[in-house]
């Protein structure tokens, strides 16, 4: 199937610090969605982007869709502790209705 | 309040039952998935269905079976057949949202243990 790939895959951090993260793709993709993971629980919807070049943000959250629409970006501003989790990213080709997810960036941030 | 919801939050099974994973969403979604997620890894599909009385194998579908007899209901079952059952499994469905894209929403999973 499709490939994403994300990085980085982990990352230890300071609290105050900003983050980024990014997905690419051989694949052009429709939408871009970001996740984030807390342990034992499901993904939840943080952000979608649905035009190339969009930038969208959500709180200290922003999102980017690349202009080649293969590839999308996240941004943190001053990580807190609870910015802790896994995040992932997911590609959509419309016609197929599929979903396809990087293999996250798990986020430490130490106080 | 709407959402997604799986039961039971954690199953154990002995070796060669078969178990049914329960997934209900009152969103009013067309589309359904479900994945399975191992440690430290992403997510895999297993089936989907896009339609009542309708559904498409995913990635991973050897050893799983799934029903749509309901929009509100997509239940999967882990079959002895499949080799190894013990992982996080999420449930998810599907709306076209925003100007023109789509959204994807999960429910809060099912851990599997096979003892």
């Amino acid at each position: 199937g499709q490939q994403l790939n994300q990085s980085p895959q982990s990352m230890f951090i300071q609290e105050g610090e900003d983050v980024s993260m990014n997905c690419t793709s051989s694949s052009i993709f429709n939408t871009w969605l970001w996740y984030k993971q807390d342990p034992g629980e499901g993904p939840v919807l943080l952000i979608a982007l649905y035009k190339a070049g969009e930038l969208t943000s959500n709180g200290r959250l922003t999102a980017q869709f690349g202009i080649t629409r293969k590839d999308s970006f996240l941004n943190i501003s001053a990580s807190i502790p609870s910015d802790v989790g896994i995040y992932f990213c997911a590609g959509v080709i419309l016609n197929f209705n599929k979903f396809y997810f990087g293999s996250g960036t798990k986020l430490n941030v130490k106080p | 309040d709407g959402g997604i919801t799986q039961s039971p939050k954690y199953l154990f099974r002995k070796e060669g039952q078969n178990v049914t994973l329960s997934c209900e969403q009152n969103l009013n979604h067309d589309a359904m998935y479900w994945y399975r997620q191992d440690p430290g890894q992403g997510l895999r599909l297993i089936y989907y269905s896009q339609i009542v009385n309708d559904f498409q194998k995913g990635d991973i579908a050897e050893g799983y079976s799934v029903s749509r007899e309901k929009k509100e209901s997509f239940p999967l079952t882990v079959t002895s057949a499949q080799k190894n059952p013990t992982a996080f499994y999420l449930c998810a469905s599907s709306i076209f949202g925003g100007t023109s894209g789509i959204e994807q929403f999960f429910g809060p999973g099912t851990r599997l243990t096979v003892l």
